[in-house]
């Protein structure tokens, strides 16, 4: 039973637009929320992250919006440039758990 | 300032075999998670370890499993007898404490023929 979802395997965007990725969770408990990025070979790198009490926060060019009624977190790119194209992982972690949960991922790919 | 390392990276074992993979965390950091990751899947929480202490082994997917933190700094995850089904991507991580952001090492891939 997967608690943090990423419906998207992959999204290709075009340079320049928003990139917009998305995850859904099922674990009321959930209180953290991270995203992180990967490139092959590589280990996932810390990009954003959100607490449940916020519904969104913003560090340059990227921003995490939670809908806490949905269950429901975004991790919105703009502009897009083609390092971005990484595969993005959504984690989530609540109190009472040591580790993260994460989702399966999502291989976004920056068309030039 | 280093990051997570980890060695070796890439480890081919024959069916069987122990095979004992290494952590080195960022300098400071209390906090070490293990992670398994298998092709095309998300990482997946194996064990965490506050200092030396092991606090939570939940993840560890059989007792062939055993991870270890003896000074509070290196660690190391042995897989004991390893079968085709290890074969994954080991990530470790660590963090200043266990609700702080938890940093990567670029992982362990291991291939059981």
């Amino acid at each position: 039973d997967q608690q943090v979802k990423q419906n998207s395997p992959s999204l290709s965007v075009q340079e320049g637009r928003i990139s917009i990725l998305n995850c859904d969770y099922t674990n009321s408990m959930f209180d953290y929320f991270l995203w992180y990025k990967k490139y092959p070979a590589e280990g996932p790198t810390f990009l954003i992250s959100i607490s449940s009490i916020k519904d969104k926060n913003e560090d340059g060019r990227f921003t995490v919006f939670l809908n806490k009624s949905a269950k429901h977190l975004s991790l919105h790119i703009v502009p897009s440039q083609p390092g971005d194209s990484a595969v993005y992982f959504c984690a989530a972690s609540s109190g009472g758990a040591d580790g993260l949960t994460f989702g399966k991922g999502t291989h976004l790919i920056i068309q030039p | 300032g280093a990051g997570v390392s980890q060695s070796p990276r890439y480890k081919v074992a024959k069916r069987g075999q122990d095979v004992a993979l290494r952590c080195d965390p960022i300098s400071g950091h209390v906090s070490l998670f293990w992670y398994q990751q298998a092709l095309g899947q998300g990482p997946e929480f194996l064990t965490y370890f506050q200092n030396e202490a092991q606090l939570d082994k939940s993840g560890l997917p059989s007792d062939r499993f055993f991870a270890e933190r003896p000074e509070g700094s290196v660690s190391t995850l042995k897989i004991q007898r390893t079968q085709q089904e290890d074969s994954a991507v080991y990530l470790c991580a660590s963090s200043l404490g266990r609700e702080e952001t938890q940093y990567f090492g670029p992982g362990t891939r291991l291939l059981v023929l």
